[in-house]
């Protein structure tokens, strides 16, 4: 059974407040760590797909880097908005196509 | 465009029953993956099929099938439905290994 934990489950940000959460997964039989944004009554939406050691991405206020060696990757939102609220979901994509989620850091912006 | 389609959106059966919910991905996509999401609980990756073929499994009885057609449309099947399997249950088609593009997904109840 892959561990693909996330923490912390839920956080709470002020507006304009920065924040970042973490994802721990499995570093053998690596190929990709996905991060995806599941809104509210929506599917979820990917945001980044990594796949080597020390990537990072960037969208608009939204960042991720990627360390395959000791297995985390950190997803960053700069200066919060009330928009950014949502579920952060990170998924480990393996060598034979299995793509498994954590179960989310469910992030509330508050005004 | 057109994106990954799930039907029915809404479904409401009784214990003991039979259920199939259909997936069509996107076209061109030959992976389709099959997620079960409880509140509480993250994706749990039920299987994912690509050309026909299972090809990963995740740890669900063997009430929970699937298959794949040559247009690469994919049906999950869930026999003698217990309550526990009220769900929402979300479809994903995929690229090669690359990001996953999800469907609107069926909510199930079991009564």
């Amino acid at each position: 059974i892959l561990n693909v934990e996330q923490s912390p489950q839920s956080l709470h940000v002020q507006e304009g407040d920065s924040t970042n959460f973490t994802c721990s997964f499995p570093s053998s039989n690596f190929y990709a760590l996905h991060w995806y944004r599941w809104e509210t009554a929506k599917s979820p939406e990917a945001l980044f797909v990594m796949t080597l050691n020390g990537d990072e991405k960037k969208k608009g206020r939204i960042s991720a880097t990627l360390n395959t060696k000791e297995g985390y990757s950190y997803l960053y939102i700069k200066g919060s908005q009330p928009e950014d609220s949502a579920t952060y979901l990170c998924a480990f994509s393996s060598n034979d196509y299995k793509l498994s989620f954590g179960a989310g850091t469910t992030v509330t912006v508050r005004a | 465009k057109a994106g990954v389609t799930q039907t029915p959106r809404y479904l409401i059966k009784t214990r003991g029953q039979q259920v199939t919910l259909s997936c069509s991905p996107i076209s061109g996509h030959r992976s389709v993956s099959w997620y079960q999401q409880t509140p509480g609980q993250g994706l749990q990756f039920l299987f994912e099929y690509f050309s026909e073929t299972q090809r990963n499994k995740g740890n669900f009885p063997g009430r929970f099938s699937g298959r794949q057609f040559s247009n690469s449309r994919s049906e999950m099947n869930v026999s003698t439905l217990e309550l526990g399997d009220s769900a929402l249950y979300l479809c994903a088609s995929r690229r090669g290994n690359t990001e996953a593009f999800f469907g609107q997904g069926t909510r199930l109840t079991v009564v």
